[in-house]
């Protein structure tokens, strides 16, 4: 048990699917965020949250959408993706978004496969 | 650009010594960080350095050079659940976390 959890941890959709990621965590950290793992590649960074309030978007499509209500928990909205946004989807969580040096929490993700 | 680079895979002897070297260019450097990512599951933290020099906890140890933009993570008496990839990740002047693609580590009996 990290302290962080994911749902589902699999998940297969169509193109023209809506599905949510759902990401929840109470270790009483005030940051969340979402990556996106692909084989061979670096963490891609997509949202940031702080206190609920949205701090970073990295230039991510808008058929991604994030969902904050409150602290503990994190929602990534998916709809009509592209074969090429199949991937792990982490989701991590710190005590805030610049106390960096306790590291983050991290979920053990959703492997994602659009088909 | 910002650029972290590590080795994508490493191969080592149960009850051997292992080191993983981590370079980086970024803009600004608040702390490396290494984390172990079994597969399937979650990264998780294992060190961080501020500070050159090196900080050992247990097997695992993890030095830094500042000067020269590098770290190492060396693990000593290798055990196969050490089989895993690890994670380099640099924290920049905005606390942004940059992160390797990482090394895979395979270890054999």
């Amino acid at each position: 048990e990290t302290g962080v959890t994911q749902t589902p941890r699999h998940l297969v959709m169509g193109m023209t699917n809506k599905k949510s990621l759902k990401c929840e965590q109470h270790l009483g950290h005030n940051a969340m965020y979402w990556y996106k793992q692909s084989a061979k590649k670096p963490l891609e960074l997509m949202f940031v949250y702080s206190l609920e309030e949205r701090v970073e978007n990295n230039s991510v499509p808008s058929r991604f959408s994030p969902e904050c209500p409150n602290s503990s928990h994190l929602f990534l909205h998916l709809h009509t993706l592209q074969p090429e946004d199949s991937a792990l989807y982490l989701c991590a969580s710190s005590q805030d978004d610049t106390t960096v040096w306790v590291g983050y929490t991290f979920g053990s993700g959703t492997r994602l496969t659009v088909v | 650009g910002q650029n972290i680079d590590q080795p994508t895979e490493m191969t080592a002897t149960e009850g051997a010594i292992v080191q993983i070297n981590c370079t980086y260019q970024t803009s600004g450097f608040n702390g490396l960080f290494w984390y172990q990512q079994h597969a399937g599951e979650a990264p998780t933290f294992l060190s961080y350095n501020v500070l050159d020099g090196l900080e050992e906890k247990g097997r695992f140890s993890s030095f830094l050079s500042r000067s020269k933009g590098y770290s190492y993570l060396l693990l000593k008496e290798l055990q196969m659940k050490d089989s895993a990839s690890y994670l380099c990740a640099v924290t920049d002047s905005n606390y942004q976390l940059i992160w390797g693609a990482g090394t895979k580590l395979i270890i054999k009996p």
